[in-house]
C-alpha cells in the first residue's frame, strides 16, 4: 500500500474564492472520509463514502461544501465562496471496509489558508 | 450526546519517566476505540484498535487498554522521538464515522 495521498498539500485562497481538494485512498479501500481539523483541536468528520455513494454528511457541513467519489476511487471536495472560517487542514482518510475491521488511515492533509 | 475526552491536554514528561494518558467516552454503542499519533503538520498514524472492555494492545513502548468507560495508553520509558500529539477517536455502533478527542500534547524531554 502506498498510502493515502491529498493534494495539493497547501492551499492559500482570497474570500469568496473556490478550492477544491482532491484525496486518492489505499487501493482497494472502499471506504473514504472527509475530515476538518482545526488548530489544538482533534478531527471533526465531515463527510464518508461507501465506493461511489456518498452514505453520511455531517450537519455541520453547510451547503458551500459538496464532495464527490465517481469512480469509487479518487475523491474531491468543494468548499465554494471560502469565507475566513474554513481556515483549517483537511484529512482524507481510508479504510477496507467489513464487519469490524474498519481501520481508518490518514493522508496528509491539505493545509487551506483563507485570507 | 457521544463524546469524547482526553486528559491531560499537555503532558510534559523527562526520557525515560513513564506516564498514562486518558481517553474517556460517553456514547450510546461502542464499534471501536483508537488510538493514534499526529506529528505537527501531518495526519494521524494508526495505532491501535480496540473492541472490547478488558482489551489491550502493545507497540514497542505503548500499550493501550480499554475498559468501558475509559481507555488508557500507557508509555513506558518515553525518548524525545515520542513527542507528538495523541489522539483517541470512538466509533459508534450504526455508523463508520469517528469522533475524535481534542488530544493529548505529549512532549519528552532528553
Amino acid at each position: 500500500d502506498t498510502g493515502v495521498s491529498q493534494n495539493p498539500r497547501h492551499k492559500i485562497t482570497k474570500r469568496g474564492q473556490n478550492v477544491t481538494f482532491r484525496c486518492d485512498p489505499i487501493s482497494e479501500h472502499n471506504r473514504l472520509y472527509w475530515y476538518r481539523q482545526t488548530l489544538g483541536q482533534g478531527p471533526e468528520f465531515l463527510t464518508y463514502f461507501q465506493n461511489e455513494a456518498q452514505l453520511e454528511k455531517s450537519r455541520l457541513l453547510s451547503d458551500r461544501f459538496s464532495a464527490e467519489r465517481p469512480k469509487g476511487s479518487f475523491s474531491t471536495l468543494e468548499i465554494q465562496r471560502t469565507e475566513q472560517g474554513d481556515s483549517a487542514m483537511y484529512l482524507c482518510a481510508s479504510s477496507r471496509g467489513g464487519s469490524r475491521t474498519d481501520t481508518q488511515y490518514f493522508g496528509p492533509g491539505t493545509r487551506l489558508t483563507v485570507l | 450526546e457521544d463524546q469524547v475526552t482526553q486528559s491531560p491536554e499537555a503532558l510534559r514528561l523527562q526520557e525515560g519517566e513513564s506516564s498514562s494518558l486518558n481517553c474517556s467516552y460517553t456514547v450510546s454503542g461502542l464499534r471501536g476505540l483508537f488510538w493514534y499519533r499526529q506529528d505537527p503538520g501531518k495526519g494521524p498514524e494508526f495505532l491501535f484498535t480496540l473492541y472490547s472492555a478488558g482489551e489491550e494492545k502493545e507497540k514497542e513502548r505503548l500499550k493501550a487498554t480499554l475498559t468501558k468507560k475509559e481507555s488508557f495508553l500507557h508509555i513506558t520509558a518515553p525518548k524525545p522521538e515520542d513527542s507528538a500529539t495523541y489522539l483517541c477517536a470512538v466509533q459508534v455502533s450504526g455508523t463508520y464515522k469517528y469522533i475524535f478527542g481534542t488530544g493529548t500534547r505529549l512532549k519528552v524531554l532528553a
